[in-house]
Order: C-alpha cells, then sequence, then structure tokens
C-alpha cells in the first residue's frame, strides 16, 4: 500500500513569492495535518483537517492557509514568502478521528517537501 | 511550558549496546497518547511506538520499548541491540484528546557507533 506522498520534494522561491504544497493520504484515512521543520527542531503544527473541515490551526500567520479536497488529499498554500519560511513541509495522515489519542491516531508522515526561499 | 522535554540532544551508543533516550511531558489531559519518531537524514519520520495514557503495559514493538512512568510524566524510549542503521534523530511527541495536534519534542540524535 501506497503511504503519504507529497510534492514536490524540493522548492526554490524567492521573497514574496506564492507557493503551494500537496499532499496525499494513506488510503482510507481520513484527516491530513501540516506540519512546520526548521533545520534542528522539532516539526511545529500548523493545521489539521478532517473530512475537508480544519480542525486545527497552529501559530501561523494568515500567509498560511490550506484545504483538503473530497478526495481527502491536501494542499498548503503560503503566500508573500519570507525567507525564515525556508524549512522541511511535512504532511501527515491519521485514519483516527480529528481529536483522538488511541493508536488509531497514530499519524504517519510522508517524505516532505524541503522549501527554500531566497 | 513546553509540552514535550527532551533533554539530550545527542547521544552515542555502542553498536550491539542497549540506549535509552529521555521524554518527559505536561499535560492535564488525563486521555493522552505518546508516540515516538525515528528521522533519518532524508527527512521522512517514521513511526516507532505508541503509548496510550491508560495502558497499563509498557509498549513493545520489536527492539523498541517504551518505560512509561505516568507519574513522573516519562516516557523514555528503549532500544535494545543498536544497529549502526539506528543512527537519526530520535522524536517524542503527545497528542491530547482535547486538542488535534501532536506536540513534538526537539529531538534527540542518535548516533551508533561501529
Amino acid at each position: 500500500d501506497a503511504g503519504v506522498t507529497q510534492s514536490p520534494t524540493h522548492l526554490i522561491k524567492t521573497r514574496g513569492q506564492q507557493v503551494t504544497l500537496r499532499c496525499s493520504p494513506i488510503s482510507g484515512h481520513k484527516s491530513v495535518s501540516w506540519y512546520q521543520q526548521v533545520l534542528g527542531q522539532g516539526p511545529q503544527f500548523i493545521f489539521q483537517y478532517y473530512e475537508k473541515e480544519e480542525r486545527g490551526r497552529g501559530n501561523f500567520p494568515d500567509r498560511f492557509s490550506a484545504r483538503q479536497f473530497p478526495n481527502y488529499s491536501s494542499e498548503l498554500n503560503v503566500n508573500a514568502l519570507l525567507l525564515g519560511d525556508s524549512a522541511l513541509y511535512l504532511c501527515a495522515s491519521t485514519g483516527g478521528l480529528a481529536g483522538g489519542a488511541g493508536s488509531t491516531d497514530t499519524q504517519y508522515f510522508g517524505p516532505g517537501t524541503r522549501l527554500t526561499v531566497l | 511550558a513546553q509540552k514535550i522535554t527532551q533533554t539530550q540532544p545527542g547521544m552515542f551508543v555502542q553498536e550491539k549496546e542497549a540506549v535509552t533516550l529521555d521524554c518527559t511531558y505536561d499535560t492535564s489531559d488525563p486521555s493522552y497518547g505518546l508516540f515516538w519518531y525515528k528521522q533519518p537524514s532524508s527527512g521522512e519520520m517514521i513511526f516507532l511506538i505508541y503509548q496510550g495514557s491508560y495502558d497499563q503495559q509498557n509498549a513493545t514493538e520489536g527492539r523498541y520499548s517504551l518505560n512509561f512512568q505516568k507519574a513522573r510524566k516519562s516516557a523514555n524510549l528503549v532500544i535494545s541491540a543498536s544497529q549502526l542503521g539506528d543512527s537519526a534523530m530520535y522524536f517524542c511527541a503527545m497528542r491530547e484528546v482535547s486538542g488535534n495536534q501532536f506536540y513534538f519534542g526537539t529531538g534527540t540524535s542518535l548516533t551508533v557507533i561501529p
């Protein structure tokens, strides 16, 4: 079975540009979460979507937005890119209900998109 | 306050030896899950092991076991018989029933020495 897939794998943008990152969850998973991981740190939560609705949002500015499609895939958009947005962006899917903390709520991560802002 | 604290930025272990990676957590939610992930240099986060707050037994998955001490709010990962391929960053994470996100620690870099 295919795991979580993300595209593109690498991206280089300049300040002020906009970027769209894509994620496809594991088949049957309805929840997708996005994380930003700056070099040398742990992942920071950006968004969670479940059944196409936003269920959680981390402490990120409004330049960050996301959406989930009927097939449960998701896009993360970042506008007006800053140098500090350079990071690894991770997508994770879970088969459990949003807000659960059981073993079925384990998040499985994709390989990430490495964004570099120049 | 930090939800997850990993106090060991870097650890070294001899091949075939056991190693313990420390993790403490902070929550007032009675129901939560604790997770450990491995992140090789390639970047992908690989799920290793899960422990629920109501689980009576410590979780085990192959060479991985979780030393869960609820009263001390600690969830240390024990890797037995270390292998060279275990060299990676290791992250402890927690999810509360009341919330919709995973909280990650800052990670521990493990290096296995031949």
